[in-house]
């Protein structure tokens, strides 16, 4: 089955700085890979996702990038706030296989 | 729109006893699935259901069932709880395609004594 793994597990930047945040799959039938926040006593909540068909998408400060060559995907965070501190979760999912998850990195942005 | 609800937030239950979690998905939604989130595992699949069939089953003894009602709201059910079911119990609906995003409750957090 599908395995993701995910990298760092916590990350620390200074605020204005750049986060990013990186994810491996091992399924090639994945295609679809979005991305979760989860803030403290919440579910998470869906961000940005990217499809096998698109190879980067970009929402104002977030942007994911896809290689499907190396079967790696990444977040990036601009401009960061202390607003952007949380857990991130990266996930694949193919065909009709249930999302997989990486484990998670706890990102903290220092004002 | 109401996002997913999931009751109660939070239980207390002795090991032994059986538990029963509630799931009410997005308006219009038709498929719900079940995450366990534990801090060494992360996010486990459990089991998704549509159109009150089991679609996808994940790697849990059989102690953990679920089900679907016909207005979509789902439930799931753990039998004889050990220590380690103690976890945070996601409950995502989605339209049922594998690309359509998941929309995640706040889940219910499981205390086994």
């Amino acid at each position: 089955g599908e395995n993701v793994e995910q990298h760092p597990s916590t990350l620390s930047v200074q605020e204005g700085d750049s986060a990013v945040i990186k994810c491996t799959y091992s399924d090639s039938a994945s295609n679809y890979f979005p991305w979760y926040k989860q803030e403290l006593g919440k579910g998470p909540q869906l961000i940005i996702d990217i499809r096998s068909n698109v190879g980067e998408k970009k929402d104002q400060r977030i942007a994911v990038t896809l290689n499907k060559t190396a079967k790696h995907f990444s977040l990036h965070i601009t401009e960061t706030q202390p607003e952007d501190s949380a857990v991130y979760f990266c996930a694949a999912s193919g065909g009709n296989t249930p999302l997989v998850f990486g484990k998670g990195t706890r990102l903290s942005v220092i004002a | 729109k109401a996002g997913v609800t999931q009751t109660p937030r939070y239980l207390i239950k002795t090991r032994g006893q059986q538990v029963t979690l509630s799931c009410s998905p997005i308006s219009g939604h038709r498929s719900v699935s079940w995450y366990q989130q534990t801090p060494g595992q992360g996010l486990q699949f459990l089991f998704e259901y549509f159109s009150e069939t089991q679609r996808n089953k994940g790697n849990f003894p059989g102690r953990f069932s679920g089900r679907q009602f016909s207005n979509s709201r789902s439930e799931m059910n753990v039998s004889t709880l050990e220590l380690g079911d103690s976890a945070l119990y996601l409950c995502a609906s989605s339209f049922p395609r594998t690309d359509s995003p998941l929309h995640f409750g706040n889940g219910t957090r499981l205390t086994v004594t």
